[in-house]
């Protein structure tokens, strides 16, 4: 069975400081891993996602994740927060080509100006 | 990016109707449609998969007669709540995607269900 933990249901940041929102899972083969943004009353929008080859994977809006197998985490990161980046984010992880992805329980994220 | 639309957005019904929801791919075809379920502050629940010609597979604790889905073309499926209660309130969102095997999910921008 697959599952994914996001620890934080809060992440408070300033505008201008770096991010980081914690996902760690748990699959039995490989896992494809993926971030979603929502707004709120709006559906989910993909950030990025990682299938294989390069751990570092770059996504919309200067987002970018991190895959550690070893740690089994993929920590969605950005460098420098904004106000808009506010919203409830959410981790989702599959195994292989299962079909059916698991999302965690979202962290939502407020930045403060 | 590929984009998924729902209709309609909000929906307010009587208790005892049916009501029908739309998730159409728009720029894409979606082998491969799912419907979830997401109440205030939580996460999503999923609660069936659907794929283009075939009946929906629902998880476990989901009722099939109270939620026909139907996903009659690689475009378009449909989740229609029959019935409904003011239990059945909720945030309903699809997604879909085009079966490629390392696809991505994308979702649509939701229905908010309403039950009187």
């Amino acid at each position: 069975a697959q599952s994914v933990a996001q620890p934080e249901d809060q992440v408070n940041v300033a505008e201008g400081n770096p991010l980081t929102v914690k996902c760690t899972y748990s699959v039995s083969g490989n896992p494809y891993l993926f971030w979603y943004v929502q707004y709120p009353n709006r559906g989910l929008q993909f950030l990025l996602k990682y299938i294989t080859g390069d751990n570092l994977v770059k996504g919309s809006y200067g987002f970018e994740a991190e895959f550690n197998k070893s740690q089994t985490s993929f920590h969605l990161k950005k460098p420098s927060a904004l106000v808009s980046d506010s919203a409830l984010y959410f981790c989702a992880v599959r195994e292989n080509n299962a079909g059916k992805s698991t999302f965690g329980d979202g962290t939502t994220l407020t930045v403060k100006p | 990016g590929a984009v998924v639309s729902q209709h309609p957005s909000w929906v307010i019904c009587k208790s005892g109707t049916s009501v029908k929801i739309e998730c159409r791919s728009l720029d894409f075809q979606a082998t491969t449609m799912f419907w979830y379920r997401q109440f205030p502050k939580q996460s999503l629940m999923l609660m069936a998969t659907s794929n283009e010609g075939s009946k929906a597979t629902y998880e476990q604790g989901v009722e099939k007669d109270k939620f026909l889905i139907n996903h009659a073309s690689l475009t378009l499926s449909t989740l229609t709540v029959t019935s409904a209660h003011p239990e059945d309130s909720s945030f309903y969102i699809c997604s879909a995607s085009d079966g490629s095997g390392t696809d991505t999910q994308y979702f649509g921008p939701g229905t908010r269900l309403t039950v009187l």
